[in-house]
């Protein structure tokens, strides 16, 4: 069945280190990926999408990378603030504008 | 620009009544719209498609009887919790397909709290 699996422990790191999330995914083949915020009590924020044929993408401070033969996507956060203590949502295409996402991961950074 | 509102941000609401959610994209329009619930936790799950002007595709397990959708127009869709129990306890978000950037924007969510 497909899976989609992010570390469900929390990752602590220190303000202006660089945050790296993992998502990994097994029985898809999902034409895009994409990565999204989601604070306590809110809906998720989309922050970055990258295509199959895509190897990396930026947004400012954030880098994504799209492995298709590992089935693996890497979520960077360079130079962390506190203001990024978030839980971070993979999501993979299903077809038809259909996403799903993993469980995702939170990330603490502490000043 | 890709804004989604929804309405009620909460609710408290008796066993046995319904209550009805409204998801708006502010400043685009969206054929396909999302319902999705978060139980504390755990990852958002899809409950149903929701396509303008045709029925809503519900996704194994969600009784349709249950949880009416109604998307009448590109920027609204509208989600009815009838009968609601305990059990429907739940946060519900929405999102808004945005076709151009092949993207779902979400909602602020809406807290239901069936006593």
């Amino acid at each position: 069945s497909q899976k989609i699996e992010q570390n469900s422990e929390a990752l602590n790191i220190q303000e202006g280190k660089t945050a790296t999330l993992t998502c990994n995914y097994t029985n898809y083949s999902p034409a895009y990926l994409q990565w999204y915020r989601q604070d306590p009590g809110r809906g998720p924020v989309f922050l970055l999408l990258i295509r199959e044929n895509e190897k990396e993408k930026r947004k400012e401070r954030l880098k994504v990378t799209f492995d298709t033969t590992l089935k693996q996507s890497l979520f960077h956060i360079t130079a962390s603030q506190p203001a990024d203590s978030a839980t971070y949502l993979c999501a993979l295409d299903s077809g038809y504008s259909t996403l799903t996402f993993g469980k995702g991961t939170m990330l603490l950074v502490s000043p | 620009g890709a804004v989604v509102s929804q309405h009620p941000s909460w609710v408290i609401c008796k066993s046995g009544t319904s209550v009805k959610i409204e998801c708006r994209s502010l400043d685009f329009q969206a054929t396909t719209m999302f319902w999705y619930r978060q139980f504390p936790k755990q990852s958002l799950m899809l409950m149903a498609t929701s396509n303008e002007g045709s029925k809503a595709t519900y996704e194994q397990g969600v009784e349709k009887d249950k949880f009416l959708i109604n998307h009448a127009s590109l920027t609204l869709s509208t989600l009815t919790v009838t009968s609601a129990h305990p059990e429907d306890s739940s946060f519900y978000i929405c999102s808004a397909f945005e076709g151009a950037l092949e993207t779902q924007y979400f909602g602020p969510g809406t807290r239901l709290l069936v006593l």
